[in-house]
């Protein structure tokens, strides 16, 4: 089945660039997704890609996706210390409706002032 | 912010007890997720509903059972709770299926602790 991998922590000062990356096996996902999870909170959608884009910016919010190497990963520019969280990779398998999203185990990332 | 609660927020319970989570939602979409969220494994899927009353298995659904009688609601069941249950449980909505743009949306999550 589907496996979705990603590094579980990351740890950087306020203002630099974080880079949080994501491999995935099955190539069937026509979105991919990250997710936000703040302590003790629900998770948050923060952006998603489509499959045939190789790149989507969203404000400080940089998606990249390599399909060829499976490979997404979430830049945050300028990092805050109100990024710190739990973030999540997600892909969904589009042959079968309602199928929920498989996950990642998440990549805890550490916001130093 | 998608309209879903969860109730409860928090519970401690004994084993062997039956204990039922319900998840509520205001967006009137079709699909319902119950995840639960353990440290080392991320979300995995317990069950999830298609429609009223149209439910199947996810990847974790050994000692959970669910209910859904009304679009709005989605209530999960633990018959006999087990300490290996102590989790955090998502519920999750979306209008159409996973997949193209839909996307799901989460509730808050209910602290399940059992003894």
């Amino acid at each position: 089945g589907e496996d979705v991998e990603q590094s579980l922590f990351l740890s950087v000062r306020e203002g630099d660039s974080s880079v949080i990356n994501c491999t995935y096996t099955d190539s069937s996902s026509t979105y991919l997704y990250w997710y936000k999870q703040e302590p003790g909170a629900g998770l948050q959608l923060l952006t998603y890609i489509f499959s045939n884009m190789d790149m989507k910016q969203d404000q400080r919010l940089t998606v990249l996706l390599n399909k060829k190497d499976k490979h997404l990963s979430l830049r945050i520019a300028d990092t805050q210390t109100g990024d710190s969280a739990i973030y999540f990779c997600a892909v969904a398998n589009d042959n079968q409706a309602g199928t929920a999203l498989i996950f990642g185990k998440g990549t805890t990332l550490s916001v130093s002032s | 912010d998608a309209g879903i609660t969860q109730s409860p927020r928090h519970k401690v319970t004994e084993t062997g007890t039956p204990v039922t989570l319900r998840c509520h939602q205001t967006e009137n979409h079709r699909y319902m997720y119950w995840y639960r969220q353990d440290p080392g494994h991320g979300l995995r899927l317990i069950h999830y509903s298609y429609g009223v009353k149209d439910t199947d298995k996810g990847e974790v659904s050994d000692g959970y059972s669910v209910s859904r009688s009304k679009t709005e609601d989605f209530l999960l069941t633990l018959e006999s709770a087990t300490s290996s249950q102590t989790s955090v449980y998502f519920c999750a909505i979306s209008r159409e299926g996973t997949g193209g743009a839909d996307t799901q949306y989460f509730g808050p999550g209910t602290r399940l602790t059992v003894l």
